[in-house]
């Protein structure tokens, strides 16, 4: 068990660009979440996925977001046309089923983010 | 929204315990209690999580009171590594997407 990895750790963006990351989940977790942090709040939720099929988004998610997951194993989160509003902590966490197929027992797991700063 | 209320921030001193309380008042009877904490610059780390009864693991132990309106998150022997910001929460049940609502979180500083 590797963990949920991230990448990239930092991204630093001119306002206008376009920006990708990448989330590789647990290997085998079929749940995966991204979610976003600015300083001093706790973490908000974006969007999650089953597998590769999205099955909610946040109000938070804007047009400008979009979010994929094309073989239900890794997934990307792009930001297109970025503003400095965006500049935030980005995090993704899996989970599986837990055993006994009670999932509200079964911990999300989080990697440790990607850090965007638009200037 | 967040269903947890924590005290914004909280001290202990380096090798007592750790007490972080939780109010869960509008808690439901099949909803769980989950705690993460974070430390700077890294994401949330998972530490424990219960139904009814208490729980113990090698990171902290969890008191869930017999009405489940409350619980308590242990840190036995606090170390300086300990200091992070600590979330309470609650898992909705309703909420098929089984994501985890995060509110602001309780601030551990652990001194020297």
């Amino acid at each position: 068990d590797t963990g949920v990895s991230q990448d990239p750790r930092h991204k630093i963006t001119k306002r206008g660009q376009n920006v990708t990351f990448r989330c590789d989940p647990i290997s085998e977790h079929n749940r995966l979440y991204w979610y976003r942090q600015t300083l001093g709040q706790g973490p908000e939720f974006l969007t999650y996925f089953q597998n590769e099929a999205q099955l909610e988004k946040s109000r938070l998610l804007s047009d400008r977001f979009s979010a994929e997951r094309p073989k239900g194993s890794f997934s990307t989160l792009e930001i297109q046309r970025t503003e400095q509003g965006d500049s935030a902590m980005y995090l993704c966490a899996s989970s599986s089923r837990a055993p006994g197929g009670n999932s509200y027992n079964s911990p999300l797991h989080f990697g440790n983010g990607t850090r965007l700063t638009v200037t | 929204d967040a269903k947890t209320t924590q005290p914004t921030s909280m001290d202990c001193a380096e090798g007592r315990a750790a007490n972080l309380p939780c109010n869960h008042s509008t808690i439901s009877g099949n909803e769980y209690v989950y705690w993460y904490r974070q430390i700077h610059s890294q994401g949330p780390q998972y530490i424990i999580h219960g139904l009814k009864n208490n729980e113990t693991n090698e990171m902290a132990s969890l008191i869930i009171t017999e009405d489940r309106k409350s619980s308590t998150l242990i840190l036995p022997h606090a170390t300086l590594r300990d200091t992070a910001v600590y979330y309470c929460i609650v898992r909705v049940a309703a909420d098929s997407s089984y994501k985890l609502i995060f509110g602001s979180g309780t601030r551990l500083l652990v001194r020297p």
